[in-house]
């Protein structure tokens, strides 16, 4: 099966400084991949639709300038919260659809990362 | 914009039981997908369910598409402690490849 590898698993950073996620499709072309928060016992929140080659869709709310997304290949979406402060500390999760002709429209997800903001 | 409301938000069974959550939405859906999510890890893909009326069966799991494709269920039958977890359904409307998710039921097994 289409593994995708998320990187850090978790992350503890002081208020102020940018945290980098990285999101990589190992064994599958993915020119889209989206970016979830995901608060404790709660949903998957849709934060940004990540497409290669071209700006992310971010959905309503989502502050792009806080939550740079960059998909520069078709293997490999980041996130980068920039200035991270506490209220920022969540659970994000990225996932990924085949491209092409081999997409089932299965989303498969990467372990997702902790990110702590103290 | 398309909302799918899934319930109940939580539930609790005594192992042996029956488990079912619902999901429904605010419009036609084109296609509805679950996933599963164990404490601690991410969602895992399960099932898609395309045609009106559709079901389909996994071992213990049956999962139901509604006529209208407005609604869908996933039923566990005689849940096992492995069974828990949160489940979501996902829907897609439209032309849309952007599936939006329920809220998730979390599924609590007692031995």
């Amino acid at each position: 099966g289409a593994v995708v590898s998320q990187h850090p698993s978790r992350v503890i950073c002081k208020s102020g400084t940018s945290v980098k996620i990285e999101c990589r499709s190992l064994d599958f072309q993915a020119t889209t991949m989206f970016w979830y928060r995901q608060f404790p016992k709660q949903s998957l929140m849709l934060m940004a639709t990540s497409n290669e080659g071209s700006k992310a869709t971010y959905e309503q709310g989502v502050e792009k300038d806080k939550f740079l997304i960059n998909h520069a290949s078709l293997t490999l979406s980041t996130l980068t919260v920039t200035s991270a402060h506490p209220e920022d500390s969540s659970f994000y999760i990225c996932s990924a659809r085949r491209s092409g002709g081999e997409n089932t429209g299965e989303l498969f997800f990467g372990e997702g990362s902790r990110l702590t903001v103290l | 914009g398309q909302q799918v409301m899934q319930i109940p938000q939580y539930q609790h069974v005594q192992e042996g039981e029956d488990f079912t959550t619902y999901c429904n939405s605010s419009t036609t859906l084109s296609n509805i997908q679950w996933y599963k999510q164990r404490p601690g890890g991410h969602p895992v893909f399960l099932i898609q369910l395309v045609k009106s009326g559709e079901v389909k069966k996994q071992k213990r799991l049956t999962f139901q598409f509604g006529e209208a494709k407005k609604n869908s269920s996933l039923h566990i039958t005689a849940t096992q402690t492995t069974d828990v977890g949160t489940y979501f359904c996902a829907g897609r409307s439209g032309g849309s490849y952007i599936p939006t998710f329920g809220r998730g039921t979390s599924l609590i097994v007692h031995p």
